[in-house]
């Protein structure tokens, strides 16, 4: 298994331009989420997905969206991207079962708004 | 809402130094506790874990309890190495209540830096 992958690994973009960060998984898990994570701040959860095609939003979901067509892929879509979105991003999955606790991490996209 | 506290950074220790990392939560119910782990240029790695109150949480020499009375889960281990150095996160989970969404809440971080 290779268990979280994502892509880019790093990115620069300029403001007002998009991207869309890539996540999946090969778990099989029902949950999965994305978090970013700004220095000294710890990680804030922006969006999340508790089985395909079933979305919700987290702590800090403005200037994002999400889709979840697959159990597998869970991709993060910016739209004009602002400096306030400079941060590294980290996708996690959890199976959700009842004695099932652990949320696995990708090693994360470090993106740069300038 | 609920929310995770965890004592400022960086700490800085001898090897084979004893470690605590303070942490405290607020939450409504009984939500679970986690401590994670992100070493340097990496994913963050579950490390410990503890679902109800008084249970102890220990994995490589690291231990945490749940204390329902204080509300915290300090993180301890006896004697750090030099490969412990990294990020340690405290976190709740609303893993415990009715509908759960495993949704996460971390506190801020505490680096730990361990000297030779």
């Amino acid at each position: 298994n290779a268990g979280v992958t994502q892509t880019p690994k790093f990115r620069i973009l300029k403001i007002g331009q998009s991207m869309t960060l890539q996540c999946t998984q090969d778990m099989n898990h029902n949950y999965m989420y994305w978090y970013r994570q700004d220095p000294g701040m710890g990680l804030k959860l922006i969006y999340y997905s508790v089985g395909a095609g079933i979305t919700d939003k987290g702590e800090v979901p403005n200037g994002y969206n999400v889709s979840r067509s697959t159990t597998e892929d869970f991709p993060l879509r910016l739209e004009l991207a602002a400096p306030s979105q400079t941060s590294v991003y980290f996708c996690a999955s959890i199976f959700g079962g009842p004695e099932d606790y652990e949320q696995y991490f990708g090693p994360g996209t470090r993106l740069t708004v300038t | 809402g609920d929310s995770v506290t965890q004592m400022e950074g960086p700490v800085t220790l001898s090897e084979e130094a004893f470690l605590t990392i303070n942490c405290t939560y607020t939450a409504t119910g009984y939500p679970s506790l986690f401590w994670y782990v992100q070493y340097p240029g990496e994913g963050l790695q579950l490390l410990l874990k503890a679902t109800k109150a008084d249970d102890k949480g220990s994995n490589k020499g690291f231990e945490a309890t749940y204390r329902k009375e204080t509300t915290s889960f300090h993180l301890e281990k006896g004697s750090v190495q030099v490969s412990d150095s990294a990020v340690y996160f405290c976190a709740l989970s609303d893993r415990s209540y009715g509908g759960a969404t495993n949704k996460l809440i971390f506190g801020t971080g505490t680096l730990l830096a361990v000297q030779p």
